[in-house]
């Protein structure tokens, strides 16, 4: 079934360790993001990727950093995890960058950091 | 600056019509996105205005006034499986997406 996987499903970490959050889509979509939701906040975007080999800071991109080597990976990585962190946070692709190009949300990763 | 507001949450009865409002404020705008997410789940597409008007789709409907900053999604024939938080976002001129904080609908027999 076509998607995005993401990996892992939730994860505990204790603050200081670095940890990276996996992406995979299979519908060579170009652009592809990175969300945090927290409760009574909409969701913010981290980081993105309007195509391979290319990424952008979102609007809290301070304390993770992505990488996309290729169409269907973007993976995030949180250098040194502190508690403030601790979120759900989503990847999401979109087949284009511009209006009218809804995006396609992975199940999430729910993180917490100790 | 850019601003999205919903209603935190609401409660409805099934089979009747609830209207969830969004207010808007985007630096320039390329339209008004609806998402629905269920509790523990990720958001899916449910629809998207960028002209006046109302954009039907069975049982669920969007509606846009982009003078007023304004956007509604209509739910008919409430169902228990409609239970969920609804999330508005407004796309700017850069095709950023501003999100609201969701508002959660709760359906009651």
């Amino acid at each position: 079934i076509a998607g995005i996987t993401q990996a892992p499903t939730s994860q505990i970490l204790a603050a200081g360790r670095r940890m990276t959050l996996r992406c995979t889509q299979d519908m060579r979509h170009n652009a592809m993001y990175w969300y945090r939701q927290d409760l009574g906040l909409g969701l913010r975007l981290i980081h993105y990727s309007n195509t391979a080999g290319t990424t952008g800071k979102g609007e809290v991109p301070d304390g993770y950093s992505v990488s996309r080597a290729n169409t269907d990976d973007f993976p995030l990585t949180l250098a040194s995890a502190v508690p403030s962190q601790t979120s759900v946070y989503f990847c999401a692709s979109s087949d284009g960058t511009g209006a009218n190009s809804p995006l396609h949300f992975g199940n999430g990763t729910r993180l917490t950091v100790t | 600056g850019q601003n999205i507001d919903q209603p935190t949450e609401m409660t409805a009865t099934e089979g009747a019509i609830v209207q969830i409002n969004c207010t808007y404020q985007t630096s320039g705008f390329n339209g008004l996105f609806w998402y629905q997410q269920h509790a523990g789940e990720a958001p899916t597409f449910l629809s998207y205005n960028v002209l006046d008007g109302l954009e039907e789709k069975g049982r669920f409907s969007s509606f846009l006034s982009r003078s007023k900053g304004y956007s509604y999604l209509l739910l008919k024939e409430l169902q228990m499986k409609d239970s969920a938080s609804y999330l508005c976002a407004g796309m700017d001129s850069n095709y950023q997406l501003i999100w609201g904080a969701g508002t959660k609908l709760i359906i009651k027999p």
